[in-house]
């Protein structure tokens, strides 16, 4: 299995919602990424977990909370969001920095796409 | 602070012309660089990276470090080669790929 996925693959949800996206990979990667893409734009960088800890964290407003429970799922828990936070959402991996063979190659889901009502 | 910069937004070539993307960067350390690609309805992959200076799909990037460029190259354009082209460039031992802001590449027959 050499893919990312991502469900689900379109949300709507209200301001008062609490939803969670989830991403999930087998290829043994142990860096999982976020990243926010609105239209026209290129992927922002919101998150990074490494070893299954966050270590990068893009001054994201707390509505947004990542989490990783084991080194093949992430996911990302949304509450209070606002309707300029619709955006295609992605995950994202990579071998991880200590990996022998890093070539720091990002393999991307095909991304959630995010509506805030 | 690191920045990637892709100049043109939109680039459209005729079938068979000569193509080059311009990519620009502004790193202090020893930057890693790639080139990333979206072809329509498919997920962001990466097309090549420059430290592997492999030719893919019949496209090149050499890093002139001098002028702080990425440029990518294809000397016969093909219609499947549209699409939207996104230089990158990653630090922090590959933990960190800052985007520049893309160029979308059209080939007409």
């Amino acid at each position: 299995d050499t893919e990312v996925t991502q469900t689900p693959k379109h949300l709507v949800m209200g301001m008062t919602n609490k939803k969670s996206l989830k991403c999930e990979q087998h290829m043994g990667h142990r860096a999982m990424y976020w990243y926010k893409q609105k239209a026209k734009k290129p992927p922002e960088l919101m998150f990074v977990y490494s070893y299954e800890k966050l270590s990068i964290n893009e001054s994201v407003p707390s509505r947004f909370s990542p989490e990783c429970p084991n080194s093949s799922l992430l996911n990302l828990h949304l509450h209070a969001l606002q309707p300029e936070d619709s955006a295609l959402y992605l995950c994202a991996s990579s071998q991880g920095r200590l990996a022998v063979r890093n070539t720091g190659e990002l393999f991307f889901g095909e991304g959630s796409r995010l509506t805030v009502l | 602070a690191q920045r990637v910069t892709q100049p043109e937004k939109l680039l459209s070539v005729f079938k068979g012309a000569p193509v080059e993307l311009k990519c620009n960067y502004s790193y202090s350390g020893s930057p890693e660089l790639f080139w990333y690609v979206q072809y329509s309805r498919q997920r962001l992959q990466l097309l090549l990276r420059h430290i592997s200076r492999e030719s893919i799909k019949g496209f090149t990037a050499d890093l002139n470090k001098g002028e702080t460029s990425f440029h990518l190259k294809k000397p016969f354009a093909q219609e499947e080669d549209s699409a939207m082209y996104y230089c990158a460039l990653s630090f922090l031992a590959g933990n960190m790929l800052t985007f520049g802001g893309g160029t979308r590449l059209m080939v007409k027959p």
